[in-house]
């Protein structure tokens, strides 16, 4: 099966663009989960779809960040404008179950913002 | 005060050594799940072991097992028979409560370096 994968892997933009980050998580996993670590920082939770709808997005930062998942399918993560503080690894991960079912990560990508 | 706590920035090992990567956690909850994953320099977080508060016994994979000591809140990982492949980052992370999903909260690592 295919696991979780993330577009691009690497990003670089200067302060002030525009950032859309995706994830297609693995078929028939309903929960898809966007989480970052900033360098020097913890991994962050940042929100929680199930299927298309925001379970939990207590963890985004600020509102120039906006995620979507429309048809319940892939997921984006778009930054608008993009600040130097916004630059780290953004990891989504998506699972079938809660509770003990573990996280399937992506690779992840690494933005910089300069 | 940090959720979970992992004390050694890094260590070395020797390959076919055992190692014991510590963590410590602070929740209130009564349910909850401790997740360990390994980080290569790849990037990739691959999923090792994970543990249930409720659970009786540690939990094991291969040549992982989980050290769960409730009383005093830590959930040690031990690799046993170090090989030059568990050289990576490591992450303790836990699930407060099973509403959360998989909402996760991490420590901040431990790089492992195997030295054959």
């Amino acid at each position: 099966e295919a696991g979780v994968t993330q577009f691009p892997s690497h990003s670089v933009i200067e302060k002030g663009q525009t950032v859309t980050l995706r994830c297609d998580p693995i078929s028939g996993h309903d929960n898809l989960y966007w989480y970052r670590r900033v360098m020097g920082k913890e991994i962050k939770f940042l929100l929680h779809f199930v299927k298309e709808s925001k379970q939990d997005e207590s963890g985004m930062p600020n509102n120039r960040f906006l995620a979507e998942r429309t048809g319940g399918t892939y997921s984006t993560l778009k930054v608008q404008p993009a600040e130097l503080e916004d630059s780290g690894v953004y990891f989504c991960a998506s699972s079938q179950e809660r509770g003990s079912s573990p996280l399937h990560f992506g690779n992840g990508t690494r933005l910089t913002v300069t | 005060a940090q959720k979970i706590t992992q004390t050694q920035p890094g260590m070395f090992v020797q390959e076919k050594e055992a190692v014991t990567l510590d963590c410590t956690y602070d929740t209130s909850d009564q349910s909850y799940g401790l997740f360990w994953y390994k980080q290569p320099s790849s990037g990739e977080m691959i999923f090792l072991i994970y543990q249930g508060s409720y659970d009786e016994q540690n939990a094991t994979e291969g040549r992982y097992s989980l050290n769960f000591q409730k009383a005093r809140k830590s959930a040690n990982l031990v690799i046993s028979a170090s090989q030059l492949g568990d050289s990576a980052m490591y992450f303790c992370a836990m699930r407060e409560g099973w509403a959360a999903g998989n909402k996760l909260t991490f420590g901040g690592g431990t790089r492992v370096l195997v030295k054959p």
